[in-house]
């Protein structure tokens, strides 16, 4: 079984700039996840996505959105890139039921110049 | 609110060591409880699990034991090895919230030969 894939590994940009990250997760599963990871702190929640709705969203700001495609893959959209935006993006997926383990891809490494 | 205390890190062990790495939890309804393992450049991977009280999950020589009368969920393993250096992160869902996975600050571990 093909687990959740995410790309791309690597983003550099400049501070401003827009960047588009995705996420294929796990067949047959529904729900998507995002977190974001900066150097040395634990995952922060940014975005849970289901059947193509947005069901949840951490304390993050607007400019961090987000959608969820009929496959179930999905993007999250960083506009106006600021230095702080540097970190580890994390995307996970899981069942739709209640108290299913959330399986992680490797993240995408997104780095603000 | 839900929440995760882990023990705070880094922990640095000797090969063949004893490990515990201590997580205690708050959580208004009846949680699952999880371990997640994050390996250098990777992301989180699902190391073990426990539906409800009294269970104990296992995993490649790990093991922790759902205690409901201590609300805590703590990781062992009886020997470790260099392989093991990694992130380890206690990490809940409780069917009440049908939410993101509450995820502890993560404990680092270090083994030295």
């Amino acid at each position: 079984e093909a687990g959740v894939t995410q790309s791309p590994t690597h983003l550099i940009k400049t501070r401003g700039q827009q960047a588009t990250l995705r996420c294929s997760p796990i067949s047959g599963h529904t729900s998507v996840y995002w977190y974001q990871q900066a150097l040395g702190l634990g995952l922060q929640f940014l975005l849970w996505y289901d059947e193509g709705e947005e069901r949840n969203r951490g304390n993050f700001p607007p400019r961090f959105s987000g959608r969820q495609f009929p496959n179930y893959s999905s993007e999250l959209n960083v506009n106006a890139l600021e230095l702080e935006d540097s970190a580890l993006y994390l995307c996970a997926s899981s069942l739709a039921y209640s108290n299913q383990p959330q399986h992680f891809g490797d993240g995408t490494r997104l780095s603000i110049l | 609110g839900n929440s995760v205390t882990q023990m705070e890190g880094p922990v640095t062990l000797s090969e063949e060591a004893f490990l515990t790495i201590n997580c205690t939890y708050t959580a208004t309804g009846y949680p699952s409880l999880f371990w997640y393992v994050q390996y250098p450049g990777e992301g989180l991977q699902l190391l073990l699990k426990a539906t409800k009280a009294d269970d104990k999950g296992s995993n490649k020589g790990f093991e922790a034991t759902y205690r409901k009368e201590t609300t805590s969920f703590h990781l062992e393993k009886g020997s470790v090895q260099v392989s093991d250096s990694a992130v380890y992160f206690c990490a809940l869902s409780d069917e009440t919230s049908y939410d993101k996975v509450i995820f502890g600050p993560g404990t680092s571990l270090s083994v030295i030969p």
